[in-house]
């Protein structure tokens, strides 16, 4: 089993539509958890962190986490064609690592 | 918010080249920077924990001879990847966050390395 884990779309969403990208992982003992954008050819950018159960909003994106299921997701709201691109979790192990999954590439068609 | 700045983007080098990359962290102090490499439609793969002051951790399978780490300051580390064969052609990317542990990583914007 992969310590992080996403599905690798491509998710194709019309523009306006939410856009919902998931995330599960398999220590069970991580406190920190984040989703990072990466559009293609540049390096990642950080979108949220979250480190408690529950919803967390910043704008458009929702960043959402239960530790009881070892699961974290990000919502897009009113999805941008400018939002198009690859979006990796990424959670911090107990050795202080980041470890991220394969990324989900997410197309928003006008 | 944290800069992460990296030096040089893009580097074309014939092969047998050592080819050094830098990483500073602009208004922050970092203790801790890390290295990934990341292949075409892959995931980013940490390569080695830089550690200030002393030497870098390296993950397995990395050849610490091969990519060799300097943290000589707070705000700087260098990746030097000695006699680079087309193999080691990759997007290189830094990494650093602020001394408390719960803060997030920034990323600097990557170095392209092709070996010719």
């Amino acid at each position: 089993q992969k310590e992080v884990e996403q599905n690798s779309g491509p998710l194709s969403v019309p523009e306006g539509a939410i856009a919902s990208l998931n995330c599960t992982y398999s220590d069970r003992v991580s406190q920190s958890f984040f989703w990072y954008r990466q559009y293609s050819g540049k390096s990642p950018e950080l979108i949220m962190s979250i480190y408690s159960n529950g919803d967390k909003e910043d704008g458009r994106f929702t960043a959402q986490l239960n530790k009881a299921s070892q699961y974290v997701s990000l919502l897009i709201r009113d999805s941008q064609p400018s939002d198009s691109a690859t979006y990796l979790c990424a959670v911090r192990n107990q050795g202080g690592k980041l470890i991220f999954g394969q990324g989900t590439e997410l197309s928003v068609k006008p | 918010g944290a800069v992460v700045s990296q030096h040089p983007s893009w580097v074309i080098c014939k092969s047998g080249t050592s080819v050094k990359i830098e990483c500073r962290s602009l208004d922050f102090q970092a203790t801790t920077m890390f290295w990934y490499r990341q292949f075409p439609k892959q995931s980013l793969m940490l390569m080695a924990t830089s550690n200030e002051g002393s030497k870098a951790t390296y993950e397995q399978g990395v050849e610490k001879d091969k990519f060799l780490i300097n943290h000589a300051s707070l705000t700087l580390s260098t990746l030097t990847v000695t006699s680079a064969h087309p193999e080691d052609s990759s997007f290189y990317i830094c990494s650093a966050r602020e001394d408390r542990e719960v803060q997030p990583q920034h990323f600097g914007d990557g170095t392209r390395l092709s070996i010719l």
